[in-house]
C-alpha cells in the first residue's frame, strides 16, 4: 500500500486544456514536495509547501496543501507540450524526515 | 553550481555479476540519498547519509546491496549479486544541510539492465 497515492495514473491533453492532478494519503505530513520527471533525467524539485491550506503559484503551475495536511493538489493552466513529464509528490510521513514518493502521474500535452 | 553527478549513466550486466554506482553531491550538501525507480513506480529510498553517517537504510537488501560514503563527500552503492529484479534506474540525490527533504536535487539517475 502506498503512503501516497496519485491519480490520475495518466493524463493526455491537447495544448491549451488545464488540468489537476491529485495527491493523498491517510497520514499526516509535515510537508509535501511536487517535482517533475522528464526521461532520463532525475526529478527536479517544484514546490514544497509544509502549512495546512498553504496556496502557491508558479507561472501556470497552482499547488495547494490540504488543510488537514493529508493531501496536495498541481493545477495547471493552459498545458504546453513543455509541461509533459512524471508529475510526483513526496513528503515524510508524520514529520518524519525519511522520504516518501507516489508514484507519478504521466502527462503527455499533444500540439 | 554543479549538479549532482552520477556514473555510469548505463550498465547492462548478467545476474549473478556485481555493479557498482558512483555519486558526486553538490557541494557542501551534507544529506545522500540513494534511491531505486522501477519503471512506472516513484523513486523508493534505499539509502540516507548524514555526512559520512547512516540516516536510514530500512529498505536497503543488505544481503546484496551496500553503500558508503567515506569521506562525507561522494558516495557508491553496490550490488553483489545482481538480480533480475534489480533492474531500475538508481537515482542520487543531495540536500543543504538543515533542509532535507524539503530541498531536494536529484542526478541524472543510472539505468541498470539485469539479463
Amino acid at each position: 500500500t502506498q503512503l501516497l497515492e496519485q491519480s490520475p495514473q495518466f493524463l493526455s491533453i491537447q495544448e491549451g486544456e488545464n488540468l489537476t492532478v491529485y495527491c493523498n494519503s491517510s497520514s499526516v505530513f509535515s510537508s509535501l514536495q511536487w517535482y517533475r520527471q522528464e526521461p532520463g533525467e532525475g526529478p527536479v524539485l517544484l514546490v514544497t509547501v509544509v502549512t495546512g491550506g498553504e496556496v502557491k503559484k508558479l507561472k501556470r503551475l497552482t499547488f495547494q496543501f490540504g488543510d488537514a495536511r493529508k493531501d496536495s493538489s498541481l493545477h495547471i493552466t493552459a498545458a504546453q507540450p513543455g509541461d509533459t513529464g512524471l508529475y510526483l509528490c513526496a513528503g515524510g510521513e508524520g514529520g518524519s524526515y525519511i522520504p516518501t514518493f507516489g508514484r507519478g502521474t504521466s502527462l503527455i500535452v499533444h500540439p | 553550481e554543479a549538479g549532482v553527478a552520477q556514473s555510469p549513466r548505463y550498465k547492462i550486466i548478467e545476474k549473478r555479476q556485481s555493479v557498482a554506482f558512483w555519486c558526486n553531491p553538490i557541494s557542501g550538501h551534507a544529506t545522500l540519498y540513494w534511491y531505486q525507480q522501477i519503471l512506472g513506480q516513484g523513486p523508493k529510498l534505499l539509502i540516507q547519509f548524514q555526512n559520512n553517517g547512516v540516516v536510514d537504510d530500512s529498505q536497503l537488501p543488505k544481503d546484496r546491496f551496500s553503500a558508503e560514503r567515506l569521506k562525507g563527500v561522494d558516495s557508491t552503492l553496490k550490488i553483489q549479486p545482481a538480480k533480475l529484479e534489480d533492474s531500475a534506474v538508481y537515482l542520487c540525490a543531495s540536500s543543504p544541510r538543515g533542509r532535507g527533504i524539503l530541498e531536494q536535487y536529484f542526478g541524472p539517475g543510472t539505468r541498470l539492465t539485469v539479463t
